[in-house]
């Protein structure tokens, strides 16, 4: 069982940047997926969740309207597409599955993280 | 304004029994199900506890969760020195529609 985030990297305030989760090991498409980060010393913070069959996404007001969750299910992946990067997103992204089909708070599976630095 | 409130830090010694404390109200924790992760510095958060008080598979039984109306506890029993770690509660919030996590209890083990 194992998720691995990809996609982190250095952008400039105002860019773009795509994160990719790779999941293995477990049924994908039956469960949550989410994603969280951690600023640097801070602590998690909920950035957005899907459900299983993308019935439902949900945003963290933080990330409304820049950032869009999406999965697809044939690739066992799940993706951040975060646009009009600002240096408040400056953070450890991790990837995580839930439980159930809808979202809920429980995670059971996490990956690595991937950092995003926001700086000119 | 929905938030899950945890204290800063904890501590104990060795063998002791720590409680870690998360109060929210009637839009979470009241509603629903509380769930609990430890973090060890520079690695992932790990699933402790869900839905209250069920642990989350190869969990110690050291760990016990509880929740009593908008406040929720995290129990850590014969404390050993791998438990230093934060420890942080997380929910749904009907309000936000979507996860709330406390702001985390960093627990030293002296």
């Amino acid at each position: 069982v194992q998720l691995v985030e990809s996609g982190g990297g250095l952008v400039k305030p105002g860019g773009s940047l795509r994160l990719s989760c790779a999941a293995s090991g477990f049924i994908f498409s039956s469960f949550n997926m989410n994603w969280v980060r951690q600023a640097p010393g801070k602590g998690l913070e909920w950035v957005s969740s899907i459900s299983s069959r993308s019935t439902d996404v949900h945003y963290a007001d933080s990330v409304k309207g820049r950032f869009t969750i999406s999965r697809d299910d044939a690739e066992n992946s799940v993706y951040l597409q975060m646009n009009s990067l600002r240096a408040e997103d400056t953070a450890v992204y991790y990837c995580a599955s839930g439980i159930r089909e809808r979202p809920g708070g429980a995670m059971d599976v996490w990956g690595q993280g991937t950092t995003i630095t926001v700086s000119s | 304004q929905s938030v899950l409130t945890q204290p800063p830090s904890a501590s104990g010694t060795p063998g002791q029994r720590v409680t870690i404390s998360c109060s929210g109200s009637s839009s979470n924790i009241g509603n629903n199900t509380v769930n609990w992760y430890q973090q060890i510095p520079g690695t992932a958060p790990k699933f402790l506890i869900y839905i209250n008080d069920h642990r989350a598979s190869g969990v110690s039984d050291r760990f016990s969760g509880s929740k009593s109306g908008t406040s929720a506890s995290l129990a850590i029993s014969g404390l050993q020195s791998e438990d230093e770690a934060a420890y942080y509660c997380a929910v749904w919030d009907d309000s936000l529609n979507g996860v709330l996590f406390g702001g985390g209890t960093k627990l030293t083990v002296l």
